[in-house]
Formats: C-alpha cells, structure tokens, sequence
C-alpha cells in the first residue's frame, strides 16, 4: 500500500513571495505519477501540476514548479510569486502505474496555504 | 465543454436512511471514481466504474454501492447512513488510456450531512 504525508498542516506567505510546501511517500512501486492538487474554499479539487516518476526533468507550470526526487521519495512543490488566489488547500497524490492506466489516488492530508496581502 | 458535474450541492439525511448521489463526467470521459472526504483530511478513494462495472474498491463497507450508465454518468449509494458518513463526496472522471497519465479531474462534490 502507498502513503503519502504532507508535514506542514498550514502555512501563510505574503503576496509575490515564494513558498515551498512539501511531501514525502511511501511505495515500492517503480512507476507512477504524483500530483498536486488545490481546493480552494469553493470544494472544487483542481489539478495543479503532475509529474511521470521515469522522467527526471521536474514538472513546471508557469508559476509552479515541483523538485521531485526519486531516491529520496520527495516531491515538493514550489509556488513562484504567489498571488491571493493560490489561497487554498494543498494536496499531494500519487498513482501506481500500471497496463489498465487508469488507478486510485492515494492522497495526503493536505496543507492549509494562506497568501497575506 | 462542461466539466464534471455532481448532483445535489449539499444533502441532509437522517441516521438509517439511504442516499444517491450523482455524477455526470467531463466530455470525453469513460471511467468515473468516487472520493469522500471527512472534514480536515484528504480524499479517501471509494471506488471506480469503468464500462459499466465497477473495476476497483477502496475500503469501505458494502452499504457503499454504485453504478455506471451507458452514457458514463455515475451514481454513489449509502445504505444504513450513519454519522460517520457525513462528508464531502468527491466524483473524479478520466478517459483510460489517456497515457502517460490518466489525469482525474474532479467535480465540486456533494456535502452529505447526517444528523
């Protein structure tokens, strides 16, 4: 079974810096995906940025980066200029990989962000 | 193009009922899987529904059922409800086979309350 542990129940930057929210998981799995997601105070779970485990060129999105390392079963996720609506919930997931494609999301608990004007 | 929908926005239920909740993906999107969230925590996976069957089950109890129509739209059912259900219940569609990475994108959920 896979875990996923987010560490930083919250955390609170002002407007335009730059803020790192961390994960670590537990799997004996050689491929997989991981992801972060954002849930605003609106519910809706939106995808922020996602990561293939072979690739090891980290995944970027404009203002959002992630440092990923294998090894050390790590995936941070760095916010770039941080603006009032990156505001949310922080989750991180992973996802085995396997032939079907298609498998669960084990998530973490997440990270309460707060951006402060 | 409409995202993934989810019917009612928020439901009140009392201890013993039975309640369904829906699910209507993303155009495009086959494979629908359901998530509750307990207030404070992350998802907990449920299960999934791939051509009308369902393909995988997290761990929860029986009273938890489902369904997949023709046209991929999902329905979650909770028999016995108990106050423990209360949650958020998230409904997260994808099209299989969308390689590398079957990328699950959620709906607003439905906030089940029992008293």
């Amino acid at each position: 079974a896979q875990t996923v542990t987010q560490s930083q129940p919250e955390m609170s930057v002002q407007e335009a810096e730059t803020v790192t929210l961390s994960c670590t998981y537990d799997t004996s799995e050689n491929n997989y995906y991981l992801f972060w997601y954002k849930q605003p105070p609106s519910r809706q779970m939106i995808l922020v940025i996602r990561q293939e485990a072979y690739k090891q060129q980290n995944a970027t999105e404009n203002r959002f980066s992630v440092n990923f390392q294998k090894a050390a079963k790590s995936f941070s996720l760095k916010i770039s200029d941080s603006q009032l609506g990156d505001t949310a919930m922080y989750f991180c997931a992973f996802m085995k990989s396997t032939n079907f494609g298609n498998e669960k999301l084990t998530f973490g608990t997440g990270t309460r962000l707060t951006i402060i004007p | 193009d409409a995202g993934v929908t989810q019917s009612p926005t928020h439901l009140i239920k009392t201890r013993g009922q039975q309640v369904t909740l829906r699910c209507s993906p993303k155009s495009g999107h086959d494979t629908v899987s359901w998530y509750q969230q307990a207030l404070g925590q992350g998802p907990q996976f449920i299960f999934q529904y791939y051509e009308e069957e369902e393909r995988q089950r997290g761990n929860f109890p029986d009273r938890f059922s489902g369904h997949q129509f023709p046209n991929y739209s999902s329905e979650l059912n909770v028999n016995a409800l108990l106050l423990g259900d209360s949650a958020l219940y998230l409904c997260a569609s994808s099209h299989t086979g969308d390689f590398p990475t079957d990328t699950q994108y959620f709906g607003p959920g439905t906030r089940l309350t029992v008293l």
